[in-house]
């Protein structure tokens, strides 16, 4: 299995600002995915971060509020922008078992965000 | 789009009582089939799976069986513990990588 590290854990942000979130993974994926998880709400998918080209985002999400980086195979960043209370989630990065987005994730820890 | 159903919670047990979290689906093709667990404050960990029509996965006593008649993949534990107190989540993986129900928080009291 994949061993995943992201940081901040947790962090408090006042509105108006950015924060970047950083995932590590312990070895080479060609993919990986950005999700988001409100308070009491269920995971959303936010983009897939291939290494080498753009970000795919899903509906609701644009690369003005949540540009994404992918310099290698190992590493990417995920920034929220001009933050708002709404922003307030858990956010999480996860890498498939295989080359198939479909197999089985491993995520890594998440980074809590507040707002205020 | 696909989606998941699960039943809302929270639900509260006591320890070494049956548990079930229904889990319904809505897909196209042939999806894989999830239930992820949360900790309290860790992520999501991977519970079992399965990958196609009456497949069941297991893991730690908790059982899960694809049931593409019923579109559903309902978990089971015949005798749940404290240490199983957590969110769980129930996913599919078809056209995008991974979609969640709302999950369901299981409480179990000694």
């Amino acid at each position: 299995s994949a061993v995943i590290s992201q940081k901040p854990s947790r962090d408090i942000c006042q509105r108006g600002t950015s924060l970047t979130i950083q995932c590590q993974v312990d070895s080479q994926v060609t993919m990986m995915f950005w999700y988001r998880q409100q308070p009491g709400q269920s995971l959303t998918l936010i983009a897939t971060a291939n290494q080498g080209s753009e970000a795919t985002y899903e509906s609701g999400f644009v690369i003005d509020k949540f540009p994404i980086s992918r310099p290698n195979l190992t590493f990417s960043t995920l920034t929220v922008s001009n933050l708002s209370p709404e922003d307030s989630s858990i956010y999480l990065c996860s890498v498939p078992k295989g080359r198939n987005r479909r197999e089985t994730q491993y995520f890594g820890p998440g980074t809590r965000l507040l707002v205020l | 789009g696909d989606s998941v159903t699960q039943m809302e919670g929270p639900v509260t047990l006591s320890e070494e009582a049956f548990l079930t979290i229904n889990c319904t689906y809505t897909a196209t093709g042939y999806p894989s089939l999830f239930w992820y667990v949360q900790y309290p404050g860790e992520g999501l960990q991977l519970l079992l799976k399965a990958t196609k029509a009456d497949d069941k996965g297991s893991n730690k006593g908790f059982e899960a069986t694809y049931r593409k008649e019923t579109t559903s993949f309902h978990l089971e534990k015949g005798s749940v513990q404290v240490s199983d107190s957590a969110v769980y989540f129930c996913a599919l993986s078809g056209n995008t990588p991974l979609v969640f129900g709302k999950g369901t928080r299981l409480s179990v009291i000694a």
